[in-house]
């Protein structure tokens, strides 16, 4: 079956710094995949996505690159603000097979970004 | 446009009651589907409903179930309430599509007593 593996927390970093969350699949088909930020209190937001190999899906300043040779969907950004602490979720959506378009979810990665 | 809104918010109920949730999807959608997230098992698929049929099920018991109406607003119900029922349960539309992206409603946070 489907599955996501992304990197334990929490992560902690200061205000500038470089952010990388290591998220890998297993998949049957050919999957989408996404990002979700969820901030205390509150439900997912996506963040981005990916439809295809190869696809870079990028907003606020956060980028994913679809990587279908290491199966992998690392999301970077080059300078945390305090404002982007939350808990990320890699995501994926894969709709052969008959799954239709259930998302399967990594654990999540609370990220804390320090002033 | 309006977003997914989900009600009540939050919900306290005792154990052996049943509860019932509600999930309008953004206008358009037709696709609903309900995930249940908790601390120890993260975030797991429930059910997808679209043009009122449950298309798809995650592993669940039958204790919860679900329905969509003809405006594509879903419900889902949980009968025989238990503890570990406790989470905050999301609410995802979706245009149908295979490229369409799920959006996510703020939850109703479920503390079962």
């Amino acid at each position: 079956g489907n599955s996501v593996t992304q990197m334990e927390g929490p992560v902690t970093l200061s205000e500038e710094a470089f952010l990388t969350i290591n998220c890998t699949y297993t998949a049957t088909g050919y999957p989408s995949l996404f990002w979700y930020v969820q901030y205390p209190g509150e439900g997912l937001q996506l963040l981005l996505k990916a439809t295809k190999a190869d696809d870079k899906g990028s907003n606020k300043g956060f980028e994913a690159t679809y990587r279908k040779e290491t199966t992998s969907f690392h999301l970077e950004k080059g300078s945390v603000q305090v404002s982007d602490s939350a808990v990320y979720f890699c995501a994926l959506s894969d709709v052969s097979g008959g799954s239709n378009y259930k998302l399967t979810f990594g654990k999540g990665t609370l990220l804390t970004v320090n002033p | 446009k309006a977003g997914v809104t989900q009600t009540p918010r939050y919900l306290i109920k005792t154990r052996g009651q049943q509860v019932t949730l509600s999930c309008s999807p953004i206008s358009g959608h037709r696709s609903v589907s309900w995930y249940q997230q908790t601390p120890g098992q993260g975030l797991q698929f429930l059910f997808e409903y679209f043009s009122e049929t449950q298309r798809n099920k995650g592993n669940f018991p039958g204790r919860f179930s679900g329905r969509q109406f003809s405006n594509s607003r879903s419900e889902m119900n949980v009968s025989t309430l238990e503890l570990g029922d406790s989470a905050l349960y999301l609410c995802a539309s979706h245009g149908g599509r295979a490229a369409d992206t799920q959006y996510f409603g703020p939850g109703t946070r479920l503390t079962v007593l």
